[in-house]
């Protein structure tokens, strides 16, 4: 299958700095990517949706101003977590699609501590 | 709206014995159902996916699951467990192959 990597695995920050992750299709080119979150033994939760050319759709209840995300090009997405918080402590998970009604391909996920 | 509800959060089955992750669905639109697994520190991987076509749907090793719209069911089974299929399961229903909504998982035990 078609294969997405994530950078870095872990992080480690103080509260108040900025993270960003990155997001990779090595195989593909994706016209869609997004972003999850997925809290200690809870399911993962849809944060954005960002299509090729176009601003990022943020879901109810996630800040767009404080979760920054890029669509850089056809194989690359980041996120940034801005001033940064215990809470925001997660682990952060990107998917990418190739096309509209394709399968989504997850990247391994990116766990953030901020202490 | 859609929803998944994975009505177990652990299950646990001896190797060799069959596996019953079970997942019922809501959706307003004829949906498309997925499985997917994470192994500890890996991606998630897609065991299978349901597109409106063949109710019963078979995946990548040996796992397979049934589209059951009267029931609103989409049960993932295997004949056989191995010690390699012990990991967390995830039923995610889509109405449009973009939104994808997560069930909540279900941690699969293998014990030898």
């Amino acid at each position: 299958g078609a294969v997405v990597s994530q950078h870095p695995s872990r992080v480690i920050c103080k509260s108040g700095t900025s993270v960003k992750i990155e997001c990779r299709s090595l195989d593909f080119q994706a016209t869609t990517m997004f972003w999850y979150r997925q809290f200690p033994k809870q399911s993962l939760m849809l944060m954005a949706t960002s299509n090729e050319g176009s601003k990022a759709t943020y879901e109810q209840g996630v800040e767009k101003d404080k979760f920054l995300i890029n669509h850089a090009s056809l194989t690359l997405s980041t996120l940034t977590v801005t001033s940064a918080h215990p809470e925001d402590s997660s682990f952060y998970i990107c998917s990418h699609q190739a096309g509209v009604q394709e399968t989504q391909y997850f990247g391994p996920g990116t766990r953030l501590l901020v202490l | 709206a859609q929803s998944v509800t994975q009505l177990d959060s652990h299950v646990s089955v001896s190797e060799g014995t069959p596996v019953l992750l079970r997942c019922n669905y809501s959706s307003s639109y004829s949906p498309s159902l997925f499985w997917y697994v994470q192994h500890p520190n890996k991606g998630l991987q897609l065991l299978l996916k349901y597109t409106s076509a063949a109710t019963l749907v078979k995946g990548i090793n040996g796992f397979e699951a049934e589209f059951k719209k009267s029931e609103t069911s989409f049960h993932l089974t295997k004949p056989s467990a191995h010690m390699s299929d012990a990991a967390e399961y995830f039923c995610v229903v889509s109405a449009n192959f973009n939104k994808f909504y997560f069930g909540s998982g279900t941690k699969l035990n293998v014990k030898p």
